[in-house]
């Protein structure tokens, strides 16, 4: 079985550009969680999708946002680039959630210039 | 929020001596869950462990929900082990669930 796959790998943007990120979960996972990882705050939970509906969220401005489709592969946006941006994000899938045994993406390192 | 504390921060081994990584935290959780960050960044799921005792070759980890800590083994560690061990806490209920990660564990396995 295929596990979980992250697009871009890498990514380079400037402050105040938009971006997206695109997570595949493991063929039949319904629960897509992202996370953001940085050296000082760690890895903190942004939000978490089942069913093309969001149904839990961290703590994080709302120019995170993202999206569940209808087969289960999610997209994450940020607006309005910080260099605070900066960032290795990760995804996760589950069977049923809201979290479960999760399985987790290679990431996507996010570098704000 | 939830407090999760993890110690030692860093911990420096031979290859095959053992170990023992707590995680402490600070309320009651619906589930608790440990993690091994390898060097290159990928998040392996190790115990998906709310109480008691699991075993998956040479580790094994132990929570005790109602003294609220955690316990991490591992034996006979190898140079594979090396990386960030980080335990993560799941509370809440309906539609406010949250996930929270402690700093992490940084193990050095030297041959």
């Amino acid at each position: 079985k295929a596990g979980v796959t992250q697009t871009p790998r890498y990514l380079i943007k400037t402050r105040g550009q938009q971006v997206t990120l695109s997570c595949s979960p493991i063929s039949g996972h319904r629960s897509v969680s992202w996370y953001q990882q940085t050296p000082g705050q760690g890895l903190q939970f942004l939000f978490e999708y089942f069913s093309e509906t969001q149904r839990n969220k961290g703590n994080f401005p709302g120019r995170f946002s993202g999206r569940q489709f209808s087969n289960s592969r999610s997209e994450m946006n940020v607006s309005t680039l910080e260099l605070g941006d900066s960032a290795l994000y990760l995804c996760a899938s589950s069977l049923v959630g809201p979290f479960g045994e999760q399985y987790f993406g290679p990431g996507t390192r996010l570098t704000v210039t | 929020g939830i407090q999760v504390e993890q110690s030692p921060p860093d911990l420096i081994l031979q290859e095959g001596a053992n170990s023992t990584l707590r995680c402490n935290f600070s309320d009651s959780v619906n589930n608790l869950q440990w993690f091994h960050q390898n060097p290159w960044g990928q998040l392996i799921n190790l115990f998906y462990i709310p109480s008691g005792t699991k075993q998956n070759g040479r580790l094994s980890a132990t929570t005790v929900a109602t003294e609220r800590y955690s316990l991490l083994y591992i034996s006979s560690s190898q140079t594979t082990d090396s990386g960030v061990y980080f335990c993560a806490v799941e509370r809440g209920g309906g539609s406010n669930y949250k996930l929270t990660f402690g700093k992490g564990t940084l193990l050095t396995v030297n041959p």
